[in-house]
């Protein structure tokens, strides 16, 4: 089925360690964005990108690296994992550009110890 | 980053009661969209609202944008505990090198009690 898909779903990883959060979306849209969530912060943007090979900052991209070498795949990477980059990760792509809606996977919860 | 403030941050009531919750900004914004999100999954499109003074009717609820299109609310009649979640609004932000990204305000938690 088409959709957008986030793996693993849930993570537990130490302090240091470096993952890598997987989202795949079948639609071939051109925008995919990163999100986290977080009690009190709400939805903040991590890193999106226009279209393969174009990414950018959002407001929370220190720790955290992109790439989109595909249109359909955009991981996110912690380099070295901290306690404060426990949260709720939220993939979503968008067909073009703005006003247009976003579709969200399902989202990881990431748990650094 | 353009700042969506949201209100009130949780609410609680009892079906059958009505209710309205607001998306504030100082920004003016070339669109806004409504957001509810359910535990454990991904926040689901409601509503894109457009142009100012625009009202939008999704059965049970309406939404407002402001006339400035600085802020925009939701008003839900005859609230169901299916309508529990967090809603949530979102407006772009245009970046002249990557195209946009969409800004979420913290959300409003709603909870229908029988």
């Amino acid at each position: 089925d088409a959709g957008i898909t986030q793996s693993p779903r849930y993570k537990i990883t130490e302090t240091g360690r470096q993952v890598t959060l997987m989202c795949h979306q079948t639609w071939s849209h051109s925008y995919m964005f990163w999100y986290r969530q977080d009690l009190g912060h709400g939805l903040r943007l991590i890193y999106y990108s226009a279209a393969a090979d174009i990414t950018d900052k959002g407001e929370v991209p220190d720790g955290y690296v992109v790439s989109r070498s595909k249109t359909e795949n955009f991981p996110l990477t912690l380099e070295s994992a901290t306690r404060s980059q426990t949260s709720v990760y939220f993939c979503a792509s968008s067909v073009q550009g703005i006003g247009s809606p976003l579709h969200f996977g399902n989202g990881t919860r990431l748990t650094v110890t | 980053t353009q700042l969506l403030e949201q209100s009130p941050q949780f609410l609680s009531i009892q079906e059958g009661e009505n209710l309205t919750v607001y998306c504030n900004s100082s920004s003016v914004f070339s669109s806004l969209q409504w957001y509810r999100q359910e535990p454990g999954e991904g926040p689901v499109l409601l509503v894109t609202v457009v142009t100012g003074g625009e009202v939008k009717k999704l059965k049970r609820l309406t939404f407002q944008f402001g006339d400035a299109r600085k802020d925009s609310s939701l008003h839900i009649t005859a609230a169901q505990p299916g309508d529990t979640g967090l809603y949530l609004c979102a407006g772009p932000e245009l970046n002249s090198n990557s195209g946009y990204a969409l800004n979420f305000g913290k959300g409003t938690s709603l909870l229908v009690t029988p």
